[in-house]
């Protein structure tokens, strides 16, 4: 079974870049037709799907967050990494790592812990 | 796509049958999914495609609907059902309804 877990700063200044890592343990980033995935919570509890990387490192994100997301994998530590830049108290939340349904893409059948991020001066 | 979820809350005793509903704003085919989540952790795949169950997912969780009109029913709630449920579309982007939370009467 894969799992996930997130790691990263809990507290960004405003304006400066957001930065996680997902470490998978269990499964490889460059296993054949994987999405993973990087999704928020917001405190009043909404879901936001930010976007995904392929395993061949194709990505998509969500077109609302602007360009300001970007979606790396790192397959020597069997990592995939997040950075959202310009960020305000909007981008307050706990940000999820999460793997697609194999055989149902799109799906988030695998989820890390989340970590708590707070955008605050 | 818009999820909205029904209703907000639900208040049940243990034994209750749940019965959660998941309009899409236009339609999504089969593509949907439900969640469930415990304070404290990540979200739970429970159902895809609208009917098939995820691994390891108790027989007492059913889904149904199609189109625009999706239902989760949970045959006999046991003390561990008692969480928030999400819905989860695929068709456009990859959006998620507010939530329907099930507490115990």
């Amino acid at each position: 079974q894969v799992q996930l877990q997130e790691s990263g700063p809990g507290l960004v200044e405003p304006s400066q870049t957001l930065s996680l890592t997902c470490t998978v343990s269990g499964g490889s980033v460059s296993s054949r037709g994987n999405y993973w995935n990087w999704i928020r919570q917001y405190p009043g509890k909404g879901l936001e799907w930010i976007g995904y990387i392929y395993y061949t490192g194709g990505t998509y994100y969500n077109p609302s967050l602007k360009s300001r997301p970007t979606i790396l994998l790192d397959t020597s530590k069997n990592q995939f990494l997040l950075k959202l830049t310009s960020v305000t108290a909007a981008d307050t939340a706990v940000y999820y790592c999460a793997k697609d349904l194999d055989g149902a893409n799109n799906y988030f059948a695998q989820w890390g812990q989340g970590t708590l991020v707070t955008v605050s001066s | 796509i818009v999820l909205t979820q029904s209703p907000a809350t639900l208040s049940l005793s243990p034994g209750e049958r749940a019965t959660l509903s998941c309009r899409a704003s236009q339609s999504i085919g089969s593509y949907l999914a439900w969640y469930q989540q415990k304070p404290g952790q990540a979200p739970r795949l429970l159902i895809y495609d609208a009917s098939n169950r995820a691994t390891g997912v108790p027989a007492r969780f059913s889904g149904t609907g199609s189109g625009t009109d999706f239902t989760l029913t949970i045959s006999s709630l046991e003390p561990e059902d008692f969480a928030v449920y999400y819905c989860q579309q695929r068709t456009n982007l990859f959006t998620f309804g507010p939530g329907t939370k099930v507490d115990i009467k």
